[in-house]
């Protein structure tokens, strides 16, 4: 999946432990999303930024940070991890206007004990 | 804010019969689209509705939007193993953010 790629693919940390979440695209787009996803509650919206140097908060951001370092990436902090923060995370793309489809990479899988 | 349902969360059909998962919106929608993903995947954008009352057709896979733009759904019909995966609904109020919906596993016995 080359258009969108998350870095690590697998991560297992401690609670209170920080980790930072990498998102990079190559496709061009202007926006980009971070979501969670759980069992049975599909994908909630945690940040997501329309553009380059804007980042708004989505339906779950608390205990999240994000960055909208460059047009091509997108990372997401966690500063002091939570089992409730155990999910696959998911970064997906799009164009620009939410009316045109996302495109998501493979996600990462995080559990924190 | 925006509730997207869907039903039901699990199916288990036989390889050959058929499969409909429905998804339904407390508020009125400016379009819905459709994602699968595979068991270990990642979503896959299959299709977007804009028009009340929209039917739209990809080979076994028929697509509808309700004529109000609340509610939604998705036919597939004689299924086969590739079908497996979990499909999710996904829908857009005005501008605002996608609001997906829970998601229908869908599990094919062969």
């Amino acid at each position: 999946n080359a258009g969108v790629t998350q870095t690590p693919k697998f991560q297992v940390l401690k609670t209170g432990q920080s980790m930072t979440l990498q998102c990079a695209q190559d496709m061009n787009h202007n926006s980009m999303y971070w979501y969670r996803q759980d069992p049975g509650m599909g994908l909630r919206l945690i940040y997501y930024s329309a553009s380059e140097g804007t980042t708004d908060k989505g339906e779950v951001p608390n205990g999240y940070n994000v960055s909208r370092l460059n047009k091509r990436e997108f990372s997401l902090r966690l500063e002091s991890a939570a089992p409730s923060q155990t999910s696959v995370y998911f970064c997906a793309v799009s164009p620009g206007s939410p009316r045109v489809s996302q495109h998501f990479g493979d996600g990462t899988r995080l559990s924190i004990l | 804010g925006q509730q997207v349902m869907q039903i039901p969360q699990y199916q288990h059909v036989q390889e050959g019969e058929d499969f409909t998962t429905y998804c339904n919106s407390s508020t009125t929608l400016s379009n819905i689209q459709w994602y699968k993903q595979r068991p270990g995947g990642h979503p896959v954008f299959l299709i977007q509705l804009v028009k009340s009352g929209e039917v739209k057709k990809q080979k076994r896979l028929t697509f509808q939007f309700g004529e109000a733009k609340k509610n939604s759904s998705l036919h597939i019909t004689a299924t086969q193993t590739t079908d497996v995966g979990t499909y999710f609904c996904a829908g857009l109020r005005g501008n605002e953010k996608l609001t997906f919906g829970t998601g229908t596993r869908l599990t094919i016995i062969p």
